[in-house]
Parts: structure tokens; sequence; C-alpha cells
């Protein structure tokens, strides 16, 4: 059990819909990552945070957006949904911000866009 | 830019015998470099990193990695496979040089398959 905690665990839902995806981080963790996992893109890492502030963006569309509360847990926020957009959502934590610390993965809410 | 590569999207191997996935990077200065693994229905688990230090790294479960910056590679290894070694394993890299755009490139995964 990495102590990282995903809620739904499966969702599915129709194209132009809205979702939100929840992460509640290791205890003690204040950096949260979120990654999307497709067969054809294969793991791309979306959006970090630390402490409640954006730390870094890769590839994350403008029809998702994130944040992370004061408790530390995170909620991704998916809107206009497209059939691409069905995949595994990953939510991570590590201790501190350094990229020289492992990441711990929850395991993913498997989101089906019908 | 930064980029991780597994050439093998499967390897296999019978149990007992010593397995070797591979993995080579591309970043700018000394990189962070970590390795995954990937059970079905699970998120990933750090097995081992390298970060500085030794070029012989080990990690969980029995696993190793070499770094060799002459080759930009860093090999998992284990020196005798077991069937419940089988599952997805992911290298990653990522800059020492911070930033907005620094993230950790996971490579696209090598499916390890041990035969009884």
């Amino acid at each position: 059990d990495s102590g990282v905690t995903q809620t739904p665990k499966h969702l599915i839902t129709a194209t132009g819909q809205r979702v939100t995806l929840r992460c509640s981080p290791r205890s003690g963790d204040l950096s949260v990552y979120w990654y999307q996992q497709s067969l054809d893109q294969g793991l791309q890492f979306l959006i970090q945070y630390y402490n409640g502030e954006e730390r870094a963006k890769g590839n994350i569309l403008e029809r998702f957006s994130a944040q992370q509360f004061p408790d530390l847990h995170s909620e991704l926020n998916l809107s206009s949904l497209e059939l691409g957009d069905s995949a595994l959502y990953f939510c991570a934590s590590s201790v501190g911000v350094d990229g020289n610390q492992p990441q711990h993965f929850g395991d993913g809410t498997r989101l089906s866009i019908l | 830019a930064q980029s991780v590569a597994q050439p093998e999207d499967q390897v296999n191997v019978a149990e007992g015998n010593p397995l070797t996935v591979k993995c080579t990077y591309s970043v700018s200065g000394n990189p962070y470099l970590f390795w995954y693994v990937q059970y079905p229905n699970r998120g990933l688990q750090f097995l081992l990193k390298y970060i500085t230090g030794d070029n012989l790294v080990k990690g969980s479960y029995g696993f190793e990695a070499e770094f060799n910056k002459s080759q930009t590679s860093f090999h998992l290894k284990k020196p005798s496979a077991l069937v419940s070694d089988s599952a997805l394993y992911f290298c990653a890299v990522r800059s020492r040089y911070g930033g907005a755009t620094n993230k950790l490139i996971f490579g696209t995964g090598t499916l390890l398959a041990v035969q009884p």
C-alpha cells in the first residue's frame, strides 16, 4: 500500500460532461502529481502542486484543471470530455519538491467516456 | 529535451535465470534516474533510484541497476528471476535543474514475463 488514495476507482460518463478526480497524498507528503496513462500516449505528466501552489506543468489540456487544498488533498477537474480522454489517471505524491525523491502512486482512476 | 527509451516492449526469461531490462536516456547534465514497476490494475511502485555516488544501485525485491554515464544507460537487473516479477517496468529520468517545465519523464515500459 503506497498510502496514496484515489477516488473513484472507476468513472463512466459521456462526451461533453465534467468530472472531478480526487487524490489524498501519503501522510507527510507535500507534493502531488497528476499523470495520464493511455495505450497510445503512455504515461504523461500533467501537473504538479507543492503545498497548495502549482509547481510544474506538463501536457495538460486547457479543458483540464487541478488544485491542491489546504489539507493537501488534490482534485483534477476534466471538462468538455472527449472520447480521447478515456484513460487511467494517476496521482502520485512525494515529500518535497526536489526531483531526487521517489514518487508514490495511487492505484488510479479509470475514466471511460462513452 | 529530456527523453528516455526502453527498446524492448517485452522481455521473456525463465525462472531462476538472470534478467535485464534496458533503458537509455537523454538529458542535459547529470540525471536523476528511477525504475518503477506496475502490476495489473495497480499504480506504479518505486523500485530504485540513482542520484549520485556508486554506479550500482540496489533496490527492492532483489533488483539492481547500473548507471553508465558514457553509454547514457540505466539497465535494470536481477540475478535470479521469479514468476512473481512478471509485470510492467518503467524507467524514468529527470534533469537535476529545477524549473516549471522540469518533470519526470517515463519510458514506454517493458513487459517482463517470467516463465516457470
